[in-house]
């Protein structure tokens, strides 16, 4: 299974863009890389997908290199209420689908 | 239309005994998964039913074991609770099995304290 490394914490003024890297260096080709935060003791909330091309909806932009060693979630206004753990998954490419989580980084939207 | 629900909220037992934790599934998904989050780590991926049948497992022994009901809700049964069960129970459930495109959606999960 691919693993994942997201830095450990960040900060981030409010109203300004987060930029949240990961690295998924051994990533297979078909697998696809997701993003989920999880708020402090509530269940852990989708955010966004990708496979190759770089993805956007409502709450966030996912920019995935060309190789697909590396990604980055971008949340383009920050607000307090995105202060949150972000895990950064390598869908792994079996029949279960399962997520594995790592640490993921706990972003810190300061006013 | 509903999310992901769980019951209960929070629950506390004594070492030796048996909980059932439940998870109604989002309409229209089929698959749940279970995750166990202790306090300070990601969530480990416990196992995942589909169409009323385990359909993959993680590094956890038999005394977790679950069901899938008809209408795709699941149960989470854990015997011989152990100190080292007390963690955040989360239930996700996603709308087919065998696709890495399938997203899965968590419910709010059961917070479990074993005294």
């Amino acid at each position: 299974d691919a693993k994942t490394t997201q830095p450990t914490s960040m900060d981030c003024a409010e109203g300004r863009a987060a930029n949240l890297p990961c690295n998924h260096s051994t990533i297979s080709g078909n697998e696809y890389v997701y993003w989920y935060r999880q708020i402090h003791s509530q269940g852990p909330q989708y955010i966004i997908h990708g496979l190759k091309n770089n993805e956007t909806n409502e709450m966030a932009s996912l920019i995935i290199t060309e190789d697909r060693k590396s990604s980055t979630l971008i949340l383009p206004h920050a607000t307090l209420r995105d202060t949150a753990v972000y895990y950064c998954i390598v869908r792994p490419a079996s029949n279960t689908g399962k997520l594995i989580f790592g640490q993921g980084t706990t972003l810190q939207v300061k006013p | 239309e509903t999310g992901v629900t769980q019951s209960p909220t929070h629950l506390i037992k004594t070492r030796g005994q048996q909980v059932t934790l439940r998870c109604s599934s989002q309409s229209g998904h089929n698959t749940v998964s279970w995750y166990q989050q202790a306090l300070g780590q990601g969530p480990q991926f416990i196992f995942q039913y589909y169409r009323e049948e385990e359909n993959g497992r993680g590094n956890f022994p038999p005394r977790f074991s679950g069901l899938q009901f008809p209408n795709y809700s699941s149960e989470l049964n854990v015997n011989a609770l152990e100190l080292d069960d007390s963690a955040l129970y989360l239930c996700a459930s996603s709308p087919n099995s065998g696709s890495g495109a399938d997203t899965q959606y968590f419910g709010p999960g059961t917070r479990l304290t074993v005294l």
